[in-house]
């Protein structure tokens, strides 16, 4: 299918597992991204990534490790989970450096 | 570094109420694109309309329209006579063309709520 797909939709872990949450997809857009949508604070910038083997720190990095070996790939790994991160997390892909952001349907986590 | 207010946190309307929903932004860059999502109950994030630093045209797309005005770091969103399927929450934000690599800067959103 055409698109921007995350899984899982919905996760629950306990702290300090790791845990990672995947996106993928198939426009082979150059740019992806990661976000956190947390309640009072809109989507903060968790990562991005320029191109395969090219990524960036966001707005809120900390705790967060990602990797992008193939274009159409871009996970997202809590290495050690905490309560504050529990959140929902946005993938998005963009064709340009300057274009708009399409996004995946988002993915809840909660970690207990 | 860049910002996005959007100050009004919940707005109620009736339906066939023209809303009229605020973004403000700080920039220190002269070339920067907005934007705006809907965010509908289901949760996915739907694009609605980008727009760059060069261009303060208003634009109008069926009962959708924006106001840009630089003097006053402002893109406005507008929904004429409002339907319930617009009950979202909308986002604007801010992208800044040198030096951003294309990160948006999101405000915190609007609910919109659009009742019978």
């Amino acid at each position: 299918d055409a698109g921007i797909t995350q899984s899982p939709r919905y996760k629950i872990t306990e702290t300090g597992r790791q845990v990672t949450l995947m996106c993928h997809q198939t426009w082979s857009h150059s740019y992806m991204f990661w976000y956190r949508q947390d309640l009072g604070h809109g989507l903060r910038l968790i990562y991005y990534s320029a191109a395969a083997d090219i990524t960036d720190k966001g707005e809120v990095p900390d705790g967060y490790v990602v990797s992008r070996s193939k274009t159409e790939n871009f996970p997202l790994t809590l290495e050690s989970a905490t309560r504050s991160q529990t959140s929902v997390y946005f993938c998005a892909s963009s064709g340009s450096g300057l274009g708009e952001q399409y996004f995946g349907p988002g993915t809840r986590l909660t970690v207990t | 570094a860049q910002k996005v207010t959007q100050a009004q946190t919940e707005i109620s309307v009736v339906e066939k109420e023209d809303v009229t929903l605020d973004c403000v932004y700080e920039t220190r860059d002269t070339t920067y694109y907005l934007f705006w999502y809907k965010q509908p109950p289901s949760g996915e994030l739907v694009f609605l309309i980008r727009r760059n630093s060069f261009d303060e045209q208003n634009e109008i797309s069926g009962r959708y329209s924006w106001n840009f005005q630089k003097s006053t770091s402002s893109f406005n969103f507008t929904i004429t006579a409002s339907q319930v399927v617009d009950s979202a929450v909308y986002f604007c934000a801010l992208s800044e063309a040198w030096g951003g690599g294309n990160k948006l800067t999101f405000g915190t959103g609007t609910q919109l709520k659009v009742e019978l």
